[in-house]
């Protein structure tokens, strides 16, 4: 059992709809991430939460909108997306130390027709 | 930069032979290395990691990593494979920041075969 919740875990959408992903965690962590994973593919960053606060933001495409509305929860906003944005998307967390692990969901598979 | 290179992308064992997973690493300093493992249509699941300390960590799933800063390396060793350890394996690097600007190697596919 995963101690990180993404949902949904999948998710089919078109090039003009609108969609969020959620993350939730309940480990007291309060850095949040998340991660792009395209088949055969390490996992690559794309945002970085620290105390509900963006610290680090991958020169994502603006079409990415990333929300941390608490230090549970993590959304990422999907708005006109093409279809290479179709991956796997994982959320992770960890404790604000250093070398504190990743604890990472099961990801949601995203496919943009 | 930090990086982290796998040399091997795909390896193929049998059940019950022992296993090393290759990870050389470059860092300013000194790294906090991470074997992570991923099923397919799964999340990432941590399996050591190392700082310092004892250059032999164990870790779960009966993996063990060995250290060596004059190799730059931290490879994964497993004295036998159980079919259930197919999998993609990732060593990463990270450092001492308050939050994790982890960099992953490219992966290694195991296969088991009977």
């Amino acid at each position: 059992d995963t101690e990180v919740t993404q949902t949904p875990k999948h998710l089919v959408m078109g090039m003009t709809n609108k969609k969020s992903l959620k993350c939730e965690q309940h480990m007291g962590h309060r850095a949040m991430y998340w991660y792009k994973q395209k088949a055969k593919k390490p996992p690559e960053l794309m945002f970085v939460y620290s105390y509900e606060k963006l610290s680090i933001n991958e020169s994502v495409p603006s079409r990415f909108s990333p929300e941390c509305p608490n230090s549970s929860l993590l959304n990422l906003h999907l708005h006109a997306l093409q279809p290479e944005d179709s991956a796997l998307y994982l959320c992770a967390s960890s404790q604000e130390a250093g070398g504190s692990p990743l604890h990472f969901g099961n990801g949601t598979r995203l496919t943009v027709t | 930069a930090q990086s982290v290179t796998q040399p091997d992308i795909h390896i193929t064992v049998s059940e019950g032979a022992s296993l090393e997973l290759r990870c050389n690493y470059s860092y300013g300093a000194t790294p906090y290395l991470f074997w992570y493992v991923q099923s397919p249509g799964q999340g990432l699941q941590l399996l050591l990691k190392y700082f310092s300390g004892d250059t032999l960590v164990q870790g779960i799933k009966g993996f063990e990593a060995e250290f060596k800063r004059s190799q730059s390396s931290f490879n994964l060793r497993k004295p036998s494979v159980h079919w259930s350890d197919a999998a993609e394996y990732f060593c990463a690097v990270g450092g001492s920041g308050g939050y994790q600007k982890v960099t992953f190697g490219i992966g290694t596919k195991l296969q088991v075969i009977p």
